[in-house]
Formats: structure tokens, C-alpha cells, sequence
């Protein structure tokens, strides 16, 4: 079983839906939890920190569940631009710093 | 600030031959990592810095070296490459393993092995 596993889509929806990924984590030491957003043939690019809190940032919204081990990614009022590889990034520390990341969900926003 | 810088951006190698993909940040980061990505895979971590002369290994190390001499600079060595070291590397750096800091990303080197 894959330490951090995302649903790979794609996920195909029309401009202004409301869109949510949720990506699991088998770890329960992990401590640090992301979400960044990868264009094709780009590097990624942070999108959110997750906080135990949840957080909002305009349209989109991150929340971290410990007990069930997973995070979720809800993006409103989806926008062309929105079309992208969302990664779920976990991290740890011990004697060593631990990054894994998922595999990534294609998300594909139509006209 | 140019941010995180790799080079080259592509190269093809021979099996067997040798390389070092450069990576540089200007933004005085503690931290620097080195990631590779296969097609359809999220990156798994190769080596990691956390300062200049400390260097520490990832998941996926076998095949490479790393030196850190300076805070800037983060060259990934490959010795003896095979085909399956084509990826793409991606370089990054971030000021601490702080939970609320960003890792920022370099544009990526793609590596092909024939």
C-alpha cells in the first residue's frame, strides 16, 4: 500500500462547479500536510498548507481529518485556469525528514 | 530574486556515461532537496540538505550523489546512468522543515537515458 495515495481522475467538470479531492495518508506520525498544484511540464507550486483547523483561501478550502488519516482539497466556482494536477504533499520529521507525495489528481475544467 | 535555477533543462545520455544537473538558489533557504518524477507519479525525494556540508538520503537514492558546499548551490551527481534514471529532476529549497514553510520549486531537468 502506497504510503499517500490520491484518486488519479481525471476529473472532468464544467466551469463554475464545485470540485473536491481527497487524498489518504497511512502514516499516522505525519505531522505537515499540503496541497500543491503542478501544470503540465512544470514544477509545482504550493497551493495550501492544511491545517488541522482547515483553511480557506478564496475559492479554495483545505481540511486535514486525523482520525480517518486523510486530507481534502474543495475548489468552488472551478475556473478554467483551475485545470491542473493537484499533489498531496505529507511530511514528517524524526531523525530524518520524511516528504512524500501523492501521485496526483488530473482535474480538467470544461468550457 | 531568480528564485531556484537548475540547468541544463534537457540532456540525453548514453548508459554508462555521467553527469551532474546543477541546481543554485539566491534566497539564502537552509533547506534543499532534490525530487525526480516519473510519467503519471507524483516525485519521491532522492536527497535532501538541511545546510551547507549536511546532506541526507531520500527514498530514492541509489544511483546518485549530492554535495553541499555552499548554502547556494545543491549539484545532483549521476554515476553510470541507466535507462531507468529518465526523469524529470526538480530541485527545491525552503528556509526550514518548518511546517508552514514552502518549498519552492526549480523548473525541472529532463533527463533521458539511451
Amino acid at each position: 500500500r502506497k504510503e499517500v495515495e490520491q484518486d488519479p481522475g481525471p476529473f472532468n467538470v464544467p466551469e463554475g462547479a464545485t470540485v473536491a479531492f481527497n487524498c489518504t495518508y497511512s502514516n499516522s506520525a505525519s505531522q505537515s500536510f499540503f496541497w500543491y498544484r503542478q501544470d503540465c511540464r512544470k514544477e509545482p507550486k504550493l497551493l495550501m498548507s492544511v491545517y488541522s483547523s482547515g483553511n480557506e483561501d478564496g475559492r479554495f478550502t483545505a481540511q486535514l481529518n486525523r482520525a480517518s488519516q486523510y486530507i481534502s482539497l474543495l475548489i468552488r466556482d472551478s475556473k478554467l485556469s483551475d485545470s491542473a494536477t493537484y499533489l498531496c504533499v505529507v511530511e514528517r520529521y524524526s531523525s530524518a525528514s520524511k516528504i512524500i507525495f501523492g501521485s496526483g489528481t488530473r482535474l480538467s475544467i470544461r468550457p | 530574486n531568480a528564485g531556484v535555477t537548475q540547468t541544463p533543462k534537457f540532456r540525453i545520455l548514453k548508459i554508462g556515461q555521467s553527469m551532474t544537473l546543477q541546481c543554485a538558489q539566491d534566497m539564502n533557504h537552509n533547506y534543499m532537496y532534490w525530487y525526480r518524477q516519473d510519467p503519471g507519479m507524483g516525485l519521491k525525494l532522492i536527497y535532501y540538505s538541511v545546510g551547507a556540508g549536511i546532506t541526507d538520503k531520500g527514498e530514492v537514492p541509489n544511483g546518485y550523489n549530492v554535495s553541499r558546499s555552499t548554502t547556494e548551490d545543491f549539484p545532483l551527481r549521476l554515476e553510470l546512468a541507466a535507462p531507468s534514471q529518465t526523469s524529470v529532476y526538480f530541485c527545491a529549497s525552503r528556509l526550514s522543515g518548518g511546517s508552514t514553510d514552502t518549498q519552492y520549486f526549480g523548473p525541472g531537468t529532463r533527463l533521458t537515458v539511451l
